[in-house]
This record gives C-alpha cells, sequence and structure tokens, in this order.
C-alpha cells in the first residue's frame, strides 16, 4: 500500500541550531516529491519539487534532498520565522499522498 | 494577485443545517480541488473540477456536493451537515491535472458542527 511518514511529528531547536526533518514513502511509480510549508491558520505554501533521486534544491536556510525511498529538508541555522508545519507530498502519475508534517518551532 | 481565495474564513454550523463554501481563484486554472484537514491527518480530497462544468469524486466526497459553474469558482456544499464534518476545509488550484504541477492553497475554512 502507498504511504507517506513524515518524522519526527514535532521538532524544537534552538535558533541556530541545525537539523533534518525526513519524509519517507512507499510509493508507486514515483514521479517526483513537493515540499510545502503551512503556517498557522494559512494554507500550504509551495516550497520545492524534487523529481529524481540525487537531486538536490536550495532556497535560503532550507534545502531538500530526494533519494528513492525518502527525503531530507535540511534547516541550516534556522530562525524563529522558519517555525512552520512542513509538508512532503511524494506522487506518481495518478494522484498525491499527502504526509501529515513536522511541526517545527525555533526559539530564539 | 489574491492567488486563491477562500470565504467565509470561519463558520459554526449546528447539526443538520446546510451551508456552501466558495473559493475564487485569479490565474486562471483550469483544475480546482477541495480538501479537508484533520489534526494528526494529511490532506484528504474531497471533490475536484478539471475545468468549467465538471466535477468529480476524491477520497472523501460522502456528505458532500460541489459545483463549477464559472472557471474561476469552486463552491462545496454541505446538505446536512454532521459533527464529523468538523475541520479545515482547503481550497486549492492547479494550471493543469498532471501531477507534477504544484498545487496553489488558499487560507481555508474554520467549520465547526455543534
Amino acid at each position: 500500500e502507498d504511504q507517506v511518514t513524515q518524522s519526527p511529528e514535532a521538532l524544537r531547536l534552538q535558533e541556530g541550531e541545525s537539523s533534518s526533518l525526513n519524509c519517507s514513502y512507499t510509493v508507486s511509480g514515483l514521479r517526483g516529491l513537493f515540499w510545502y510549508r503551512q503556517d498557522p491558520g494559512k494554507g500550504p505554501e509551495f516550497l520545492f519539487t524534487l523529481y529524481s533521486a540525487g537531486e538536490e534544491k536550495e532556497k535560503e536556510r532550507l534545502k531538500a534532498t530526494l533519494t528513492k525511498k525518502e527525503s531530507f529538508l535540511h534547516i541550516t541555522a534556522p530562525k524563529p520565522e522558519d517555525s512552520a508545519t512542513y509538508l512532503c507530498y511524494p506522487y506518481n502519475f495518478n494522484k498525491f499522498y499527502f504526509g501529515s508534517g513536522t511541526k517545527l518551532n525555533v526559539k530564539p | 494577485n489574491a492567488g486563491v481565495t477562500q470565504t467565509p474564513k470561519f463558520r459554526v454550523l449546528k447539526t443538520g443545517q446546510s451551508m456552501t463554501l466558495l473559493c475564487a481563484q485569479d490565474m486562471n486554472h483550469e483544475y480546482m480541488y477541495w480538501y479537508r484537514q484533520d489534526p494528526g491527518m494529511g490532506l484528504r480530497l474531497i471533490h475536484y473540477s478539471v475545468g468549467e462544468g465538471t466535477t468529480a469524486k476524491g477520497e472523501v466526497p460522502d456528505g458532500y456536493n460541489v459545483s463549477r459553474l464559472k472557471k474561476q469558482n469552486f463552491l462545496l456544499g454541505l446538505e446536512s451537515a454532521a459533527p464529523s464534518q468538523t475541520s479545515v476545509y482547503f481550497c486549492a488550484s492547479s494550471y493543469s491535472g498532471q501531477t507534477n504541477q504544484p498545487q496553489h492553497f488558499g487560507d481555508g475554512t474554520r467549520l465547526s458542527i455543534l
């Protein structure tokens, strides 16, 4: 059965403390994966698309990587404004598979 | 550029009441979607539309109806609200239905059914 698991469910970091969020999946016919950011009371906001194993994308303090079985969102020297829920959505030809997200809290 | 706009933002209903949620997009997207988001769960697709005048069922369509009379608008209706429909509802749109197209989301409607 196709499924997505994001870990940890919640992560608390001090400002400047780097870490990584994990998205592991079993999706038949994987074509790619999206990362989104969701702030409280807002809708998901698109961050990255990754298409193939080995691909990396960067945006400010975020770097997303992709393997055949999982994706990582690395956060380098995070700031309080990086606090949000991060969602991964692998997809195949037919549909998206929505993870439940990692809630990141960065303390000053 | 407003993107995807949802109204209302909040609503409280009594069991058995009906209501309509409105989604409007100004990006000329063909595809539009309605999702619900519940605590600890990923987004679940309720209904979607591949173009003006067409709709289709998603994963959890029971208890909901939709209409897309204009390309820019997608309406979600609850005919007889039930407490199990308490959730946050998100509308999204995309340029095409290909899954490699990222979806653009509204900010949600928080609906409570008492």
